[in-house]
């Protein structure tokens, strides 16, 4: 496996609380990404980062914000939880910004009652 | 929104047999990626065939691509038990830093 590690793998809270999941890579990869995955809808994008301190919003960053202060770690975090966003969630990250493969975490159940 | 989409959903063969899965996406690309996903694990990625490109192999995969039809398909020929898993198309449309657009995958069954 590439060197990334997600934590937790799993976790439940409650509706309303905050939630930090972090994403950390030992490859010195430029670009990191937050994915969710859903039963019908596949993978979808939350956010990336294109280098320390810099990221951009994906397809559902609605109620989610992201912070790069590190090129090892990738934090996703959950403003106020709701239970549309119990999902699974993966990181993934790659070296370059196109014509490559990503890698991918091992993911994060996550479970918002 | 999804750019790919796997077909079929679901499908389930006898250990032996090859599977054939197709995805069709909406918009040109730079690549497209085939992913493997095992049940509770992340994906791993199992071959990349570029826009200019017609067709790859990597031991018993064969994946082929007709950008006229913006359609690709991947073969796993002499199915083994261990294929079991969801196969996700992704492609890359070389624009800017926001990475892989996922289709919703196919899940594989083989039957021992």
């Amino acid at each position: 496996d590439a060197g990334i590690t997600q934590s937790p793998r799993h976790k439940v809270t409650e509706t309303g609380t905050p939630v930090t999941l972090r994403c950390h890579q030992t490859e010195n990869h430029r670009y990191m990404y937050w994915y969710r995955q859903d039963p019908g809808h596949g993978l979808r994008l939350i956010h990336y980062s294109y280098g320390v301190k810099d990221t951009d919003k994906g397809e559902v960053s609605d109620g989610y914000s992201v912070s790069r202060s590190k090129t090892e770690d990738f934090l996703l975090t959950l403003e106020s939880a709701t239970s549309s966003q119990t999902s699974v969630y993966f990181c993934a990250i790659s070296p370059r910004v196109a014509d490559t493969e990503a890698f991918f975490g091992q993911g994060t159940r996550l479970t918002v009652v | 929104s999804q750019q790919g989409e796997e077909d079929p959903q679901a499908l389930s063969i006898q250990e032996g047999e090859n599977a054939t899965m197709n995805c069709s996406y909406k918009t040109s690309i730079n690549n497209l990626q085939w992913y493997r996903q095992n049940s509770g694990r992340g994906l791993v990625h199992l071959i990349l065939i570029r826009s200019n490109e017609r067709e790859k192999h990597s031991g018993r995969l064969r994946v082929t691509l007709d950008t006229s039809k913006k359609s690709s398909s991947l073969l796993i020929t002499a199915s083994r038990a261990a294929d079991t898993a969801s196969y996700f198309c992704a492609t890359d449309s070389g624009g800017g830093a926001d990475g892989l657009t996922f289709g919703k995958g196919t899940h594989l069954i083989i039957q021992p």
